[in-house]
């Protein structure tokens, strides 16, 4: 398995409260993704990273912000979270651009309360 | 924009049965399909590809068809074993883009 460790795995927040969600990987991949997983919508890209300190929208990036300091990783920020932004996130990784064989993390689930 | 469809939200199937499972796109630009498994609380996890160049690509019980005129694809699972259920989603990577879109996934179960 790629080696990708998110953390937490599980995250219970108040509405209005930051939230940060971390992504570390050890592959040494370029390419760095954070999607949501939401029922009837299945996976959507929230943010992504073609490098370090290189970011870029993804399709729900309203509510999110991204950093990306060194290589290995990636950190997913809600700066004021909303019962909207309960989800089961998780991140990704590639070495290839277009994100061809996407490695993914075991995910998180976070519930705004 | 491209969009990937998969129609089909669930797909039931005997243990030794083929699964078909169908995924839809609108546009004709792109450099490659892909096929997702995901179990529960887990991360999705690569299955197979195509590009855009094939129409058919094979690793052990799973193929994968692309028919460009009709800008359907689908992945075929034969013989189906009840470790295959899970949900599968397809994805399309565009020329030039750094990223998958993805379907919203259809949950196979395979029945003993």
């Amino acid at each position: 398995d790629a080696g990708i460790t998110q953390s937490p795995r599980h995250k219970v927040t108040e509405t209005g409260t930051p939230v940060t969600l971390r992504c570390h990987q050890t592959e040494n991949h370029r390419y760095m993704y954070w999607y949501r997983q939401d029922p009837g919508h299945g996976l959507r890209l929230i943010h992504y990273s073609y490098g370090v300190k290189d970011t870029d929208k993804g399709e729900v990036s309203d509510g999110y912000s991204v950093s990306r300091s060194k290589t290995e990783d990636f950190l997913l920020t809600l700066e004021s979270a909303t019962s909207s932004q309960t989800s089961v996130y998780f991140c990704a990784i590639s070495d290839s651009q277009g994100g061809e064989k996407l490695f993914f993390g075991s995910g998180t689930q976070l519930s705004v309360l | 924009d491209q969009q990937v469809k998969q129609n089909s939200p669930s797909l039931s199937v005997q243990e030794g049965r083929i699964s078909i499972l169908n995924c839809d796109y609108t546009n004709s630009m792109f450099d490659y399909f892909l096929w997702y498994k995901k179990y529960p609380a887990e991360g999705p996890t690569f299955l197979i590809s195509i590009s855009s160049i094939k129409d058919k690509n094979e690793d052990g019980r799973f193929t994968v068809f692309l028919n460009k005129s009709a800008k359907h694809l689908s992945l075929h699972i034969v013989p189906s074993q009840p470790g295959d259920s899970a949900v599968y989603f397809c994805a399309y990577s565009g020329a030039g883009s750094y990223q998958l879109t993805f379907g919203k996934g259809t949950k196979l179960s395979v029945i003993p």
